[in-house]
């Protein structure tokens, strides 16, 4: 399977506790999203990655949330001390960079995402 | 929010009908994009329409761009149950996609 995988697909954790996500996207792709989609509305974005370099942060990223892609690979999100309303699934993303053009345009490839739970 | 807005929120028709779901969004944009996602599961890129484009066809699948008016639709022609699923319009202005809150389409054969 060549698409993007991520783990684990469920995780339920005690609030307070701190939680790691693992994505592995298409392996050409060079561009790494981070999306949270809670109940009956669309992904919301966090945060993505060109290569190693985290060059977007939402504001949605609280400072309990970090990402990480430390060789421009696979990327982990980690959520400390969680919180009953970080409850949601939170998707990965991968894109390659390709220009038409004046207008840069970029599908990306979702996995299947990680669905948190917070008790 | 700069989330758009998806209409109708859910829409249900019999297979062989179309569907048209419309999504509105408040941005300026470079693309506009429609994915879908069966229960919940990850998104799939169905169709990409460029800010200079005005209609885009993908075999049953028919996109329209209205940019002054921020606005797209999307018709699924002659649907079947497979098509069941939520389908989300995305904007993409600089590099993160901008999701609308979605439609959900069901299908009955």
């Amino acid at each position: 399977d060549t698409g993007v995988s991520q783990n684990p697909r469920h995780k339920i954790t005690k609030r307070g506790q701190n939680v790691t996500f693992r994505c592995d996207p298409i392996s050409e792709h060079n561009r790494l999203y981070w999306y949270r989609q809670t109940l009956g509305q669309g992904p919301e974005f966090l945060t993505y990655f060109q290569n190693e370099a985290q060059l977007e942060k939402s504001r949605l990223l609280s400072d309990r949330f970090s990402a990480e892609r430390p060789k421009g690979s696979f990327s982990t999100l980690e959520i400390q001390r969680t919180e009953q309303g970080d409850s949601a699934m939170y998707l990965c993303a991968s894109s390659s960079v390709r220009s038409t053009g004046a207008s840069p345009s970029y599908e990306q490839y979702f996995g299947p995402g990680t669905r948190l739970t917070v008790t | 929010s700069q989330q758009g807005e998806e209409d109708p929120q859910a829409l249900s028709i019999q297979e062989g009908e179309n569907a048209t779901m419309n999504c509105s969004y408040k941005t300026s944009i470079n693309n506009l994009q429609w994915y879908r996602q069966n229960s919940g599961r990850g998104l799939v890129h169905l169709i990409l329409i460029r800010s200079n484009e005005r209609e885009k066809h993908s075999g049953r699948l028919r996109v329209t761009l209205d940019t002054s008016k921020k606005s797209s639709s999307l018709l699924i022609t002659a649907s079947r149950a497979a098509d069941t699923a939520s389908y989300f319009c995305a904007n993409q202005a600089g590099t993160a996609l901008i999701f609308g809150k979605g439609t959900t389409l069901s299908v009955s054969s």
